[in-house]
């Protein structure tokens, strides 16, 4: 079981380019979550989605980011006209059901916005 | 003030030492998480809590609910489990499973 994988890891985009993040969630698991860390902050919740669903996307800034989970593929969180606040850690976890057991998370994609 | 604090921020020992981790929280509750970052940033799940105590080879956490207070405890401390320690609670009323409130993290390192 290869656990959660993201890809890529570094990610380097300058201004105004889009920024694509995929998380392939543990075999098994259909529940996707993504956090981002800013240098130097704790974790935040950005959203939680399950199979072609968004089910909580309280914590995505209102403008250029966006998530999906398609059926078929991996979840995939975009970022529109990357600006260097941008620039974070961004870590995708996933799990087999709710209640968060056997919650899992990836290694997480650096990304850069010079 | 923060909705959920850690004690301390910075945590240096002596291979061998007993380790306390404590984390304050001001809301209700589903669970509460205690989380491990590695220094090359990745993110594993040590527990998940919602009364009580749990033990996993040498980690062992607490929580009490009425108190809002859970502590993370290492005991033979070694080398290995220098890292950020981060607790993070899933909220009752308010936010989906996923949509944790986590602390700033304890960084802790162990001397050989």
């Amino acid at each position: 079981n290869a656990g959660v994988m993201q890809n890529p890891r570094h990610l380097v985009r300058r201004r105004g380019q889009e920024a694509r993040l995929r998380c392939s969630p543990m075999k098994g698991h259909s529940h996707v979550y993504w956090y981002r860390q800013l240098p130097e902050e704790g974790l935040k919740f950005m959203v939680y989605l399950q199979k072609e669903n968004i089910i909580d996307e309280s914590g995505m800034p209102k403008e250029r980011f966006s998530a999906e989970f398609p059926k078929e593929g991996p979840s995939i969180l975009r970022i529109q006209q990357v600006v260097r606040g941008d620039s974070a850690a961004y870590f995708c976890a996933s799990s087999p059901q709710e209640a968060l057991t056997d919650y899992t998370f990836g290694s997480g994609t650096r990304l850069t916005v010079v | 003030k923060n909705e959920v604090e850690q004690s301390p921020q910075n945590l240096t020992a002596q291979e061998g030492e007993f380790i306390t981790i404590n984390c304050s929280y001001s809301v209700g509750i589903s669970a509460l998480h205690w989380l491990q970052q590695h220094p090359g940033g990745g993110i594993v799940s040590l527990f998940m809590l919602s009364s009580g105590k749990k033990k996993h080879g040498r980690l062992i956490a607490t929580i009490n609910i009425q108190e809002k207070h859970s502590s993370l405890h290492i005991t033979a401390s070694h080398p290995r489990d220098s890292a950020v320690y981060i607790c993070a609670v899933g909220q009752l009323y308010g936010g989906s499973q996923g949509n944790l409130i986590f602390g700033k993290g304890t960084k802790l390192s162990v001397k050989p």
